[in-house]
């Protein structure tokens, strides 16, 4: 199994420009989340998906979009671009059965907004 | 108040030692407490987890949760270099969908 994919894994962006960060996952998992990491602040929710066409929003929504048309594949859009958008972004999906649990995370993607 | 609150260290300690990391919770309607390591550059991977309160050992780590004080910690016996990472708490309740993370403590072994 693959696990999370998630790319691309560098991109630099203008403000302005939009674009989609891919994330698929092979495990059949039905929770998908997007995550950024920034110094100093951990991680924190942007969007996060309980199953394919139902998605809600986390902490962070502002400038992002997402959607969730199958259960393996949960993009990213990023609108319109701004520097408060560099970050690393991690999608990750996970399950839970009662007491049994697992939550895989991609390598992530680093952005840049100049 | 954050609902985790977590040391960022950084925590330095000599190859061997014990290390205890620590985080706290406010909300007590979360289930599962788990811990996660971060390598530099790297995504987070699931270290381990506790399914409501109680212990957890696997090898060199041990998980603990006292639900009553809304504590988590984290430990490892015999610390290798190897162990140098951040280490991030989170947790999770499936009935609210809301996952958690601290902040993250930066932990190095020296050699």
């Amino acid at each position: 199994n693959a696990g999370v994919t998630q790319t691309p894994k560098f991109q630099v962006l203008k403000t302005g420009q939009s674009m989609t960060l891919q994330c698929a996952q092979d495990m059949n998992h039905e929770y998908m989340s997007w995550y950024r990491q920034d110094p100093g602040m951990g991680l924190r929710l942007i969007h996060y998906s309980v199953g394919a066409g139902i998605t809600d929003q986390g902490e962070v929504p502002n400038g992002y979009n997402v959607s969730r048309s199958t259960t393996e594949d949960f993009p990213l859009r990023l609108l319109s671009a701004a520097p408060s958008q560099t970050s690393v972004y991690f999608c990750a999906s996970s399950y839970s059965e009662g007491s049994n649990y697992g939550y895989t995370f991609g390598s992530g993607t680093r952005l840049t907004v100049v | 108040q954050k609902e985790v609150e977590q040391d960022p260290g950084p925590l330095s300690v000599p190859e061997g030692a014990i290390v205890s990391l620590n985080c706290t919770y406010s909300n007590s309607a979360f289930q599962y407490f788990m811990w996660y390591r971060q390598y530099s550059r790297k995504g987070p991977e699931l270290l381990m987890y506790t399914y409501s309160s109680g212990n957890k050992e696997d090898g060199r780590f041990t998980a603990q949760v006292d639900k009553s004080s809304k504590y988590i910690s984290l430990f490892i016996r015999d610390s290798q270099p190897s162990d140098s990472a951040t280490y991030l708490c989170a947790i999770w309740g499936s009935g609210t969908y809301k996952y958690i993370f601290g902040t993250g403590t930066r932990l190095k072994v020296l050699a």
